[in-house]
């Protein structure tokens, strides 16, 4: 699978927007960009995912750069409940074992009040 | 739904002692796996099941077996516990992706295991 590469940490104040990156340069054609968070002492929940076009759901936003070699998860307004590490995945969902998810360390993001 | 359910929260063994940690899916799911995350670290996966009667390896399965005998259920199973086993275990569920759909992986809450 392709590597993604996030910041360590973000901060963000509450009710601003937030831009999480991810770089994944070698990206195949056929691979899906995917989006989990982690809130503290939980497990992971799914946040969104996409391929090529840009994304909306009630949770964020996804923006996939134009070479898909970058993304930005988009949280419109940050609130508290927000803090939490995202995983930016690539899996290439034709293949055996597509439901397998490799996480890497993610970006802790801090939101203040 | 009671979506993804692990027992226990929590649990201390001494070292060489087994156990089993449970998990358990109301969903209907065909693909159910295990994880572990140590301190600062992202999600490792352990074992995984496509369906009842089908299990294969994940990154770091040594150490741990796993059967899947109903949709349900998919226990994990620490056969001699090591220090090196201290961690978080998830277990997630989903229906299986193809190539044309995507199915959202569902976790459950955890298993903090502390191996003495």
């Amino acid at each position: 699978d392709a590597k993604t590469t996030q910041p360590n940490s973000m901060e963000s104040n509450e009710e601003e927007p937030v831009h999480l990156p991810c770089n994944h340069s070698t990206i195949s054609g056929t691979d899906y960009i995917h989006w989990y968070r982690q809130l503290p002492s939980q497990g992971p929940e799914y946040v969104i995912h996409g391929l090529t076009s840009n994304v909306n759901n009630r949770m964020a936003s996804l923006a996939i750069a134009e070479d898909r070699k970058s993304s930005t998860l988009i949280l419109h307004r940050a609130t508290l409940r927000d803090a939490a590490v995202y995983y930016c995945i690539l899996r290439d969902m034709r293949v055996t074992g597509a439901n397998n998810l490799f996480f890497g360390t993610g970006t802790r993001l801090t939101v203040i009040p | 739904n009671a979506g993804v359910t692990q027992t226990p929260k929590f649990q201390v063994l001494k070292t060489g002692q087994s156990m089993t940690l449970q998990c358990a899916q109301d969903m209907n799911h065909e693909y159910m796996s295990w994880y572990r995350q140590d301190p600062g670290m992202g999600l490792r996966l352990i074992h995984y099941s496509v369906g009842a009667g089908i299990t294969d390896q994940g990154e770091v399965p040594n150490g741990y077996n796993v059967s899947r005998s109903t949709t349900e259920d998919f226990p994990l199973r620490l056969l001699s516990a090591a220090p090196s086993q201290t961690s978080v275990y998830f277990c997630a569920s989903s229906y299986l992706v193809t190539g044309r759909s995507y199915n959202e992986q569902f976790f459950g809450p955890g298993t903090r295991l502390t191996v003495l």
